[in-house]
């Protein structure tokens, strides 16, 4: 069974520091993709990785994908407290085409 | 443009009973995918839906089941609910078939919760 292990759980940093979140599987994946869950909402997708060691930016946002395609970082960078919330990633099987998701990190900006 | 919108957002179900939960994607995506959210397991993927066919099924009992219209609503229907079915259901459309490579847009999910 293909598991997305993400770390930490939970993570309550000040405004203004800076954070790394991971996402590992022992598992390839062809795709992976980070969301953002706020309380009360649905899943909002922040970006989709494909090829292995490729680097992705949204504004203090970095996400990397392994060189092996088996795990993903993604870095905030002065985090602020809109940056509150549950970070997802999920990811596409290389052996089949089940859909993954990790459970989350919970992450608290205190301003 | 609307959003993914999803019907209702809260239920109070008994167990035993049955639900039914709708869900309207983005006008013009005809991918839509059913999960379940708990804390304990995080989001499960339950099906996906592409022109009115299932094309991916996850790992839940054949009480689950779902369907798509022709006009890409869907529906998901949970019978003899028990009490751990208490969840999100979050819906999610695509433009595409094989909607999550594409990336989803979600609902903002109903609540179930079953006593």
């Amino acid at each position: 069974t293909q598991l997305l292990e993400q770390s930490p759980q939970f993570l309550s940093i000040q405004e203004g520091e800076n954070l790394t979140v991971y996402c590992n599987s022992s598992s390839v994946f062809s795709s992976l993709q980070w969301y953002r869950q706020e309380p009360g909402e649905g899943p909002v997708l922040l970006v989709t990785v494909v090829t292995g060691g490729e680097v992705k930016k949204l504004k203090r946002l970095t996400f990397q994908f392994g060189d092996a395609r088996k795990d993903s970082s993604l870095h905030i960078t002065a985090a602020q407290p809109g940056d509150t919330g549950l970070y997802l990633c999920a990811g596409v099987g290389n052996r089949d085409d089940k859909i993954i998701f990790g459970k989350g990190t919970r992450l608290h900006i205190l301003p | 443009k609307a959003g993914v919108t999803q019907t209702p957002r809260y239920l109070i179900k008994t167990r035993g009973q049955q639900v039914t939960l709708s869900c309207s994607p983005i006008s013009g995506h005809r991918s839509v995918s059913w999960y379940q959210q708990t804390p304990g397991q995080g989001l499960q993927f339950l099906f996906e839906y592409f022109s009115e066919t299932q094309r991916n099924k996850g790992n839940f009992p054949g009480r689950f089941s779902g369907r798509q219209f022709s006009n890409s609503r869907s529906e998901m229907n949970v019978s003899t609910l028990e009490l751990g079915d208490s969840a999100l259901y979050l819906c999610a459309s695509s433009a595409h078939g094989t909607g999550f490579n594409y990336g989803y847009t979600f609902g903002s999910g109903t609540r179930l919760t079953v006593v």
